[in-house]
């Protein structure tokens, strides 16, 4: 079942801004996890956040996670044109890896020159 | 590390044919597969699970006969699109897991799949 959603569903910003991401999420979960992906290609993987942190960082990207709200946002800095894509946040169910990510919406993200 | 290939990267075939699509792991032993699919501008859904060996674990409203998963080997997992119609063209994307990534999959590059 589609548990995370994320806000906006569509986002235009301009090269060098910050973009912010939003997801939701209703069950308990092990870790959330970003994914980005280029129109029509597979997905990248960009960071994984695991249900007892708080706060990750990667490069230019920034990861929060409020468990008590059930929400997470994922933070780019410092944007460019090859930021270009959907992101999605998917969620791993309590008790392990033994089952299927559950994906989000997404939100497609646009980097203007 | 931890790369996963799909083929073919996409197909176009009649309605009522069927067609295999290959996940590999190509530098480690997937003990588990996923297969999902997207339809355009849309999210990923699961549909099933398969783990080496034994027989796949379909999600809900996903019809096993139709959506055919062999994982053979610790390399290799197959989806078998059989009696393909329209409605079943989509992006298919397999990911991998093994042992020591409990919560890490491994993505395919997917195959676009078309049925005329």
């Amino acid at each position: 079942s589609q548990q995370g959603e994320e806000d906006p569903q569509a986002l235009s910003i301009q090269e060098g801004e910050n973009a912010t991401m939003n997801c939701s999420y209703k069950t308990s979960i092990n870790n959330l996890q970003w994914y980005r992906q280029n129109s029509g290609r597979g997905l990248v993987h960009l960071i994984l956040i695991r249900s007892n942190e708080r706060e990750k960082h990667s490069g230019r990207l920034r990861v929060t996670l409020d468990t008590s709200k059930k929400s997470s946002s994922l933070l780019i800095t410092a944007s460019r044109a090859a930021d270009t894509a959907s992101y999605f946040c998917a969620t791993g169910p309590w008790g392990g890896g033994a089952d299927g990510l559950t994906f989000g919406k997404g939100t497609h993200l646009i980097i203007q020159p | 590390g931890a790369v996963v290939s799909q083929h073919p990267s996409w197909v176009i075939c009649k309605s009522g044919t069927s067609v295999k699509i290959e996940c590999r792991s190509l530098d480690f032993q997937a003990t588990t597969m996923f297969w999902y699919r997207q339809f355009p501008k849309q999210s990923l859904m699961l549909m099933a699970t398969s783990n080496e060996g034994s027989k796949a674990t379909y999600e809900q409203g996903v019809e096993k006969d139709k959506f055919l998963i062999n994982h053979a080997s610790l390399t290799l997992s197959t989806l078998t699109v059989t009696s393909a119609h329209p409605e079943d063209s989509s992006f298919y994307i397999c990911s991998a897991r093994y042992l020591y990534t409990y919560n890490e999959q491994f993505f395919g590059p997917g195959t676009r799949l078309t049925v005329l």
